[in-house]
């Protein structure tokens, strides 16, 4: 059974340019969701996506946006980086209806 | 608005030490509350998911239970491997599909 995978591991980028980060969900899991994880905190809940459609979102403004394919995998966008984005992006799968996410080990973003 | 509140922030512990970690939430509607063992830098590691009050989960040297307002992770004899950010996360019936987490205690154990 492969688990959840990201690409890429690591990242710098400037502020004002965008980013695409990529995720594989664990075989048999059909939900994919986002969270960004600052330094010394908790994550926070960016958006879900459920049959290639976003399926809830936190309170995360436009500029982060997500795709889902039909494999199921997916990608988080971020446009017009900011400085506080600099974080670390956890991809989670699961099996809808189902509750327990599944995290992949991060893509840590770093906007200078 | 889900909140979840853990405590202690940091915890030091000798080899052998029992002790506990404890997660207070406030929810609408509980669906499910997790924990998760994060080490620096990675992804959060699944250890259990708890259903309802009364309802008590093991793992090795980790016990979790659940109360309505409550969730205590129970570490006994902890090895220094088992130093990492324990994460309690609920999942409620309310709002976004997103997991609500706190924000981890760090636990250290000292051979």
């Amino acid at each position: 059974e492969t688990g959840v995978t990201q690409s890429p591991t690591h990242l710098i980028k400037t502020r004002g340019q965008q980013v695409t980060l990529r995720c594989s969900s664990q075989s048999g899991h059909n939900t994919v969701s986002w969270y960004q994880q600052a330094l010394g905190q908790g994550p926070q809940f960016i958006f879900q996506y459920y049959r290639e459609e976003e399926n809830g979102r936190g309170n995360f403004p436009p500029r982060f946006s997500g795709l889902q394919f039909p494999n199921y995998s997916s990608e988080l966008n971020v446009n017009a980086l900011e400085l506080d984005d600099s974080a670390l992006y956890l991809c989670a799968s699961s099996y809808r209806g189902e509750e327990t996410q599944y995290f992949g080990p991060g893509t840590r973003l770093l906007v200078l | 608005e889900d909140q979840v509140t853990q405590s202690p922030e940091a915890l030091r512990l000798q080899e052998g030490e029992s002790s506990s970690l404890n997660c207070s939430y406030t929810v609408s509607g509980l669906r499910g509350l997790f924990w998760y063992r994060q080490d620096p830098g990675k992804g959060p590691e699944f250890l259990f998911t708890l259903y309802s009050a009364g309802e008590e989960k093991e793992k090795e040297r980790l016990k979790a239970t659940l109360t309505k307002k409550e969730s205590f992770l129970h570490i006994t004899a902890p090895k220094p491997e088992d130093s990492a950010t324990y994460l309690c996360v609920v999942h409620s019936g309310g709002g976004a599909d997103g997991l609500t987490f706190g924000k981890g205690t760090h636990l250290i154990i000292q051979p």
